[in-house]
């Protein structure tokens, strides 16, 4: 099956802690995308990558780490420099200029 | 960047009724889409549609990219209709960002 495989669903992390999201995907796509969204709130641009070896940081990216070593993956790391790390993360990929971006089912990932 | 606005932020229906969402963006895009987020969070591609307009069932869409606006028009809705719609857009010549509206909040009671 083709898609956007994020692991795990849910996370739990001590406060302190730095922690890795997984985004894979199988797509054959060039850009991928990492978004945060809180309770009630829109989505809100961390980081987003649109080639190998390369990336580039959104609206929030303080506190957030990412590489792109390989073509299907973009793996996110919320170091312990971010304040209010508790949210519900989403990755997302696209293929050429402006063609259709496909989501992964996202990461919920609660510090306490 | 680019503004996406969406309104209303709030919707309230009965089933059965129709319905029209908007969008509206500040300057020219490559694309537009709209997903639809389900209850676990999970967005769904529900349209690609740059501009003219596509029909899904009983979704259907509309864009008007040289005034800069987008319509989803569900009608009949069902109770599985609710959730959060979203509007977004890729602007740039290259693969660029993809810049979200804020949202609609559709509930549609039995």
């Amino acid at each position: 099956d083709g898609g956007i495989t994020q692991s795990p669903k849910y996370l739990f992390r001590k406060e302190g802690q730095n922690v890795t999201l997984s985004c894979e995907q199988n797509l054959n796509h060039d850009a991928m995308y990492w978004y945060r969204q809180d309770p009630g709130q829109g989505l809100r641009l961390i980081y987003y990558s649109q080639i190998v070896n390369d990336f580039q940081k959104g609206d929030i990216a303080e506190g957030y780490s990412v590489s792109r070593e390989k073509k299907e993956s973009f793996p996110l790391t919320v170091t312990s420099a971010q304040k209010n790390p508790t949210a519900f993360y989403l990755c997302a990929s696209a293929g050429g200029t402006g063609t259709e971006a496909f989501f992964g089912q996202g990461t919920r990932l609660t510090v306490v | 960047g680019i503004q996406v606005e969406q309104s209303p932020p709030d919707l309230i229906l009965q089933e059965g009724a129709n319905s029209t969402l908007r969008c509206n963006f500040s300057d020219s895009v490559n694309n537009l889409q709209w997903f639809h987020q389900n209850p676990w969070g999970q967005l769904i591609n529900l349209f690609y549609i740059p501009s003219g307009t596509k029909q899904n069932g009983r979704l259907s869409a509309t864009t008007v990219a040289t005034e800069r606006y987008s319509l989803l028009y569900i009608s009949s809705s069902q109770t599985t209709d609710s959730g959060v719609y979203f509007c977004a857009v890729f602007r740039g010549s290259t693969l660029g960002r993809l810049y979200f509206g804020r949202g609609t909040q559709l509930t549609v009671w039995p």
